[in-house]
This record gives C-alpha cells, structure tokens and sequence, in this order.
C-alpha cells in the first residue's frame, strides 16, 4: 500500500494563477483532510470530507476550494493564489475521525 | 488563548536522557494524540489515548482528563528522536482535530 500520496512534492505559483492540489490514499477510508503548516502555527484545517461527493469547511477556508469525486482522492484548488497561502499542505485520510495518516506534504511558494 | 498548548516549545537534550513534552489544552475532549514530525517534514502518528497510560518502546504517553494535561516521554533518548512532537486534541462541535504548535527536541550524541 502506498498510504496517503500527494502530488506535487514543490510547486511555485506566481500571485494569481491557479492551482490544484492532488490527494490519493488506498486504505478505503471515508474521511479526508487538507490541512496548512506555517511556521510557529499548528496544523490548521481546510476543509474536510465525511465521504465521496461531501466537503466541509475548516478552520481556515478562504482562497480554497476542494472536490472529492472518487473515495480515494481529495483535490484541493486555489483559482488565484496569493503569497498568504505560501505553506506547506498536508493532506490526511482516516477510517474514523480521531486517528489520521498523513501525506508527505507539498511545499507552496506564491511570489 | 490557543486551545492546545505545548510546553516547551524547543528542547535540547543529550543521548540517554529521559525526555518530558507537555501538552495542556482547555476544551473538552474525547481523545488526545501524539504525532512525529521528522527532520524531512513527514507526519506520523505515536499514540491515541482517552485515559491512563500507553507505551510503545522507549516512548511513554499519559493523559489526565480532570487536569486536562497529557505528557509524552522518552526514556534512554537518542538522536534519531530529534523531530517535532505535536499534541492534538480531538474535540470542538464538528470533532475535528485541534493541534498544538509543537515542541521541537534535538537529541546530541
């Protein structure tokens, strides 16, 4: 099993271009997360699916937009990026909400 | 206020050492975890607990739910330890996962 992927690893965007972030897991679990790390912050929630075809909204989801068409994967948009989204995602899965396996992360640059 | 505190924030210890991270938090809650995150920036669970104590090795977490306060051991520490320790909270109306800024620990040889 490869666990919980993410694609890509490194992405710099200029302010104003768009972008989508891609999560993939094969453990078959119904909840996914996408969550931001920024320096001396803790993790912070996007936004959040129960299940195929579902989203929520996290704690911080402004700029971004996801999707979840098919159980395995969980994509995360940002239609105009700005240089506050510069961070590091993550995205997580989980057969139920407290325990969550985590993706490699993708580091974001927005000049 | 943050509602998941870690205390403190950056720790240098030498190999062998016997190692406490803390972890207070001020909402209610259902469970409480331990995560590594390495040097390379991959996240990993530790530990899950609601009550008492768990061990996995040199590792050691304990959770008091009156005093809502959580400690993360290590005994016999080496530098292959040195990463971030975070503490998370499960808790808040949708049960969604609240962390703490973590602790970093550099373990010397």
């Amino acid at each position: 099993n490869a666990g919980v992927t993410q694609t890509p690893k490194f992405r710099v965007l200029k302010t104003g271009q768009s972008m989508t972030l891609l999560c993939a897991q094969d453990m078959n679990h119904e909840y996914m997360y996408w969550y931001r790390q920024d320096p001396g912050m803790g993790l912070r929630l996007i936004h959040y699916s129960v299940g195929e075809g579902t989203t929520a909204k996290g704690e911080v989801p402004d700029g971004y937009n996801v999707s979840r068409l098919k159980k395995q994967n969980f994509l995360l948009g940002l239609e105009s990026a700005a240089p506050s989204q510069t961070s590091v995602y993550f995205c997580a899965s989980s057969y139920s909400r407290p325990e969550q396996y985590f993706g490699p992360g993708t580091r974001l640059t927005v000049t | 206020k943050n509602e998941v505190e870690q205390s403190p924030q950056n720790l240098t210890a030498q190999e062998g050492e016997f190692i406490t991270i803390n972890c207070s938090y001020s909402v209610g809650i259902s469970a409480l975890h331990w995560l590594q995150q390495h040097p390379g920036g991959g996240i990993v669970s530790l530990f899950m607990l609601s009550s008492g104590k768990k061990k996995h090795g040199r590792l050691i977490a304990t959770i008091n739910i009156q005093e809502k306060h959580s400690s993360l051991h290590i005994t016999a520490s080496h530098p292959r330890d040195s990463a971030v320790y975070i503490c998370a909270v499960k808790g808040g109306s949708q049960g969604n996962l609240i962390f703490g800024k973590g602790t970093k620990l550099s373990v010397k040889p």
